[in-house]
């Protein structure tokens, strides 16, 4: 499987942030999202295409379907500025390995 | 709670060894993996150690199959990264990773990663 992302993103604050995860048939997988700010681990934030985990603000929001999963940021602000990464386990590949996207960078303008 | 250690400094061709100690879960019960990112790249998974349920198997990306080896030590609480014959393209941050359960398959749990450098 390959993910592909946009390299980069800019939005201003208070504006929403979409980043698209392009895969063939990524619809029929769950996918997760990941927040990374510089230096530091990911942090999960979407996860099985729509949930999110405690902790994690309402403005994070997820969708998936068809060739493309999408993470949205609404009401974006200037602590959102990160690195973001889809990812689905790829159960139809041998060793059904763990396939991350090409991240995109997201700059609050 | 994930720790990792065992980075540093590598020559093109030799070997290393990761270790990751884990707290805060039973750690038979949990599929471990390692994730690297190179300097200025993005996420790339190693491979995985799965839980005593499935007899601890273990799946490698294509990249280190055969080269990479990951096993664990329960009485430890400890998974561990044996690399050899590195390239300069094994050069990253090397983050051992699991999943708490809590969010379905999704990777929750993250070390803070340790560095790993191949360089002669």
């Amino acid at each position: 499987s390959v993910l592909t992302q946009p390299p980069s993103l800019s939005v201003a604050p208070g504006q929403t942030a979409r980043i698209t995860c392009g895969g063939i048939s990524i619809g029929s997988q769950g996918v997760h999202w990941y927040q990374q700010k510089p230096g530091r681990a990911p942090v999960l934030v979407v996860y099985d295409d729509t949930d999110r985990p405690s902790g994690i603000p309402e403005r994070f929001s997820g969708s998936n379907s068809g060739n493309t999963a999408t993470l949205t940021i609404t009401r974006v602000e200037t602590g959102d500025e990160a690195d973001y990464y889809c990812q689905v386990w790829d159960i139809a590949t041998s060793d059904h390995p763990e396939v991350f996207g090409t991240g995109t960078q997201v700059t609050v303008l | 709670q994930l720790v990792e250690s065992g980075g540093g400094l590598v020559q093109p061709g030799g070997s290393l060894r990761l270790s990751c100690v884990a707290s805060g879960i039973i750690f038979s019960d949990h599929y471990m993996d390692w994730v690297r990112q190179a300097p200025g790249k993005g996420l790339e998974w190693v491979g995985r150690s799965r839980n005593k349920a499935t007899s601890y198997t273990t799946d490698y990306a294509a990249s280190v199959k055969g080269r990479f080896t990951i096993s664990r030590d329960g009485s430890k609480d400890s998974l561990y990264l044996e690399m050899s014959s590195v390239k300069a393209e094994d050069t990253a941050v090397y983050f051992c990773a699991s999943r708490s359960g809590r969010h379905r398959n999704a990777i929750d749990i993250w070390g803070q990663g340790t560095m790993v450098t191949v360089s002669s």
